[in-house]
């Protein structure tokens, strides 16, 4: 079946430090790929999302492509902030049903 | 102001004490979804709806139940809970249609069944 692998965390970075967060997945047919960030104590929220292939999702300076050839969606941000400290879900989703990666922690320090 | 609500926020029961958490939404979506998160196992979906009277199994769906009477509410039932369902709730929303359209989280429900 359809399956997500994240990088397993935590991360901890220095401030403006460049970030990558690995992600891939297994899929029949063609789904969209998403990465939500939740922060402490709160849901989830949309960070980016890209549906079709070599599509570029961005939002806030983190930015996602959909690879089909290596089945990834790599989350990257070029200068973390300390308030970029949260919980980094990957996800893809069919028609009706979502899988989602088992998170990511980031912890940036000042 | 556009959210999904829990209710409640925080329940500590016991074995086998049928319990309901409720869920609402205001931005009149079709479609809604229950979800569990664990340590180490990330979000799993249980059931999930695509409008009024139709529902369908996520990943997790044993020990729990759902319904949709009404488009706004998707409540997630544990009639008879068991300490493996101790866990954090999440409910969402989004618009019918394709799976892009984004999803709205609600705060969380945080179960504990001793």
């Amino acid at each position: 079946g359809d399956s997500v692998t994240q990088m397993e965390g935590p991360v901890t970075l220095s401030e403006e430090a460049f970030l990558t967060i690995n992600c891939t997945y297994t899929a029949t047919g063609y789904p969209s790929l998403f990465w939500y960030v939740q922060y402490p104590g709160e849901g989830l929220q949309l960070l980016l999302k890209a549906t079709k292939a070599d599509d570029k999702g961005s939002n806030k300076g983190f930015e996602a492509t959909y690879r089909k050839e290596t089945t990834s969606f790599h989350l990257e941000k070029g200068s973390v902030q300390v308030s970029d400290s949260a919980v980094y879900f990957c996800a893809l989703g069919g028609t009706y049903k979502y899988i989602f990666g088992t998170g990511t922690r980031l912890k940036v320090l000042a | 102001e556009a959210q999904v609500t829990q209710n409640p926020r925080y329940l500590i029961t016991v074995t086998g004490k049928k319990l309901t958490v409720t869920c609402s939404q205001n931005m009149n979506h079709e479609y809604m979804s229950w979800y569990r998160q664990d340590p180490g196992l990330g979000l799993r979906q249980i059931y999930y709806s695509m409008n009024v009277e139709v529902t369908d199994k996520g990943d997790v769906p044993e020990g729990y139940k759902v319904s949709r009477k009404e488009k706004r509410n998707f409540p997630l039932i544990l009639e008879s809970p068991s300490p493996n369902q101790t866990s954090l709730y999440f409910c969402a929303s989004r618009l019918a249609g394709e799976s892009y359209n984004e999803q709205f989280f609600g705060p969380g429900t945080r179960l504990t069944v001793l």
